[in-house]
């Protein structure tokens, strides 16, 4: 059974910093690509940053470019966001998605965590 | 402000069909693949339909999808009031190289 768990969200002041993690299992996870969509509170979903099998292609949506930064650790099968510079406009749910391709052109998600929240308030 | 334009909301009454349509471009939908996502109320969304019209395993044949030219459209017949929920596409954008969800679209079940 696949599983993806997020940890890492935590009320944190405009400007400070956050990690995000998210264990997977029950598939081989240096073959998937995965992403990172964030919810805020009563909107839509929005694509923040996917990252290739390898770890060798990573994007961005253009909202936290600079100041994000996604990766990866496949020997312990863990995706990672670390959040910089924090805004008011970041606090939402965070998930992690599994992408069954390598590349994560294809960007469909079979799998999804349950989110972890990030809310960002002085 | 998303590049895929979804219907805020649509509605039906129960046994009905519905289509959610999602709108693009050529640099996104018109090049690429759309997938469609179901979401409830407090829970992460769930994938109905890939590569524009494949199902996965589990998701009952009442919803199908397809594309043509920079447009995308999900139906679901055979309306049942648990098919309340969001909607949502999503494709990758060749040109901004990002990912896209559109704003999704709220299905009501009367």
């Amino acid at each position: 059974e696949v599983q993806l768990l997020e940890s890492g969200g935590d009320l944190v002041q405009p400007g400070g910093s956050l990690r995000l993690s998210c264990v997977a299992s029950g598939f081989i996870f240096n073959n998937c690509a995965m992403s990172w969509v964030r919810q805020a509170p009563g909107k839509g979903l929005e694509w923040v940053s996917g990252i290739s099998g390898g770890g060798d292609i990573t994007t961005y949506a253009d909202s936290v470019k600079g100041r994000f930064t996604i990766s990866r650790d496949n020997s312990k099968t863990t995706l990672y966001l670390q959040m910089n510079s924090l805004r008011a406009e970041d606090t939402a749910v965070y998930f992690c998605a599994k992408d069954p391709g390598y590349s994560g052109y294809d960007f469909y998600f079979d799998q999804w965590g349950q989110g972890t929240l990030a809310t960002v308030s002085s | 402000q998303s590049v895929l334009t979804q219907p805020p909301s649509v509605s039906a009454a129960p046994g009905q069909k519905v289509t959610i349509s999602c709108f693009g471009s050529s640099s996104n939908i018109g090049n690429n693949y759309v997938s469609w996502y179901q979401q409830f109320p407090g829970t992460a969304p769930r994938l109905l339909i890939y590569d524009n019209n494949k199902r996965p395993s589990g998701i009952p044949d009442r919803f199908s999808g397809s594309k043509s030219h920079t447009s995308a459209t999900l139906d679901i017949t055979g309306l049942q009031t648990g098919d309340e929920a969001d909607y949502y596409c999503g494709t990758w954008d060749s040109s901004l190289s990002v990912g896209s969800f559109g704003g999704g679209t709220k299905l009501t079940v009367l």
